[in-house]
This record gives C-alpha cells, sequence and structure tokens, in this order.
C-alpha cells in the first residue's frame, strides 16, 4: 500500500514564528487531507488538497502531485495551533479500496508563547 | 450545518462489558468510516458502512468487534468483552460520495480498566 512520511518529527517554535510541515507520499493521490489533532485528541479537518494550493487564514497547502509531496505552512504561530498535524492520502488504484485513507505518523507541533 | 457527531467523547469500561460507541454523520452523508488510534500505532482504518451495508471490514478485529449504520439513526461501533489492549481514540468520519473527503468527528476516547 501507499506510504505516507512527515517530516519533521517534532518541531517547536515561539509563537509568531512560521513554519512548513512536509508530508511525502509514495504514490500518486486521488484524496490528500491534513489534520489537526489538538491537545483534547479532537481531529480537526484543515485542508482537502490532492493538488494545487490553498488558503485558509494563516494556514495554506499545497500539493504536487506529480512529485509526490505536500507542504502545509503556518504563518504567525499561535499557542493555539500546538497539537500533532496529520498528513493522511488515498491512492488512486487501491485494489478497489479506494476510500482508506493512510495517515502518517504526524508533526509534533509545540507553540511556546 | 452540523459536522460528524460521535458519543460519548469520553468512555470507561472494565475488563469483559460491552462498549458502544456512536457516530452520527454530517446531514445527507450516507458514507460512514471508523478509525482507531492506539498510542503506538497511528491512525488506521477500521470499517466502512454506507447505509444498512458494510462495504469493507478489513481492518477490524475479527473478534469482539462489529459496526452497523442502519438504514434511521447513528453509525454504531461495538465492541463486546472489551480488553485492555481496546483502550484507544476511535474515530468516526463520513463522505457524500465515494472517494470524497471524508470529515471527521472528535472521538471516543476508550478506557479499558
Amino acid at each position: 500500500g501507499i506510504q505516507v512520511e512527515q517530516s519533521p518529527p517534532d518541531l517547536i517554535l515561539q509563537e509568531g514564528a512560521n513554519s512548513t510541515l512536509r508530508c511525502n507520499f509514495s504514490d500518486s493521490v486521488n484524496n490528500l487531507q491534513w489534520f489537526h489533532q489538538n491537545p483534547w485528541g479532537q481531529l480537526i479537518n484543515l485542508f482537502y488538497i490532492p493538488s494545487g494550493t490553498k488558503q485558509n487564514g494563516r494556514l495554506s497547502a499545497t500539493t504536487v502531485a506529480t512529485e509526490r509531496y505536500s507542504l502545509l505552512y503556518i504563518s504567525s504561530s499561535q499557542t493555539t495551533d500546538s497539537g500533532v498535524y496529520f498528513c493522511a492520502a488515498i491512492p488512486p488504484d487501491s485494489g478497489g479500496s479506494n476510500y482508506k485513507l493512510t495517515f502518517g505518523k504526524g508533526t509534533l507541533l509545540t507553540v511556546n508563547p | 450545518n452540523a459536522g460528524v457527531m460521535q458519543n460519548p467523547r469520553h468512555l470507561v469500561r472494565r475488563r469483559g462489558q460491552e462498549a458502544r460507541l456512536r457516530c452520527s454523520p454530517v446531514k445527507g452523508h450516507s458514507h460512514v468510516y471508523w478509525y482507531r488510534q492506539l498510542p503506538e500505532e497511528g491512525l488506521k482504518f477500521m470499517v466502512y458502512l454506507q447505509k444498512e451495508n458494510i462495504i469493507d471490514e478489513s481492518g477490524m478485529p475479527k473478534e469482539r468487534f462489529s459496526a452497523e449504520f442502519p438504514k434511521e439513526g447513528p453509525s454504531i461501533l461495538r465492541i463486546q468483552q472489551v480488553v485492555r489492549g481496546d483502550s484507544a481514540a476511535y474515530f468516526c468520519a463520513s463522505s457524500p460520495f465515494w472517494g470524497n473527503e471524508q470529515f471527521f468527528g472528535p472521538g471516543t476516547r476508550l478506557t479499558v480498566l
């Protein structure tokens, strides 16, 4: 199956700093999603981005499908951005199971005041 | 628009008891997915259901676990005779169509004493 690798595994920032999180995947994708798991354990949808660029406030994401990676940008980070960021993907041909999201191991982001 | 609802948010059971986890998908979504997050294993697919049908339960343990998505009412993930190894966060997701973006609920954190 598809492999999803995220980097860095851990990241510590001061409030106000910018950051880039990376997601590499081993196959082409039909579905690529970014999530934020907050310190209370809730999983929050950030972006659905199998290709192209999207922006939502201080967050933006870019997926370069031909080169099999996606980037999540966080600008002017705030303490509430702390948590784990997951990338998850579905390849186009999964033996008929084109609905199983495969998750990376996540990037643990800590934003200090 | 209400998102995916899960209840309870936290559930404590003693070994041997039954756990019932409920998931109400986004209104109008007929595709439901369950994922489990074990402490050292990350988020993994368990089961995919459409109204009244189990499409793929390949990620669900064969024993003690079952899932349903009746014509009326929420999807239910049922774990019989729970063991300590079942302690995990269980997430439900829904989508309007097969293969689309999956919208995640806040999760149910199951603790088995």
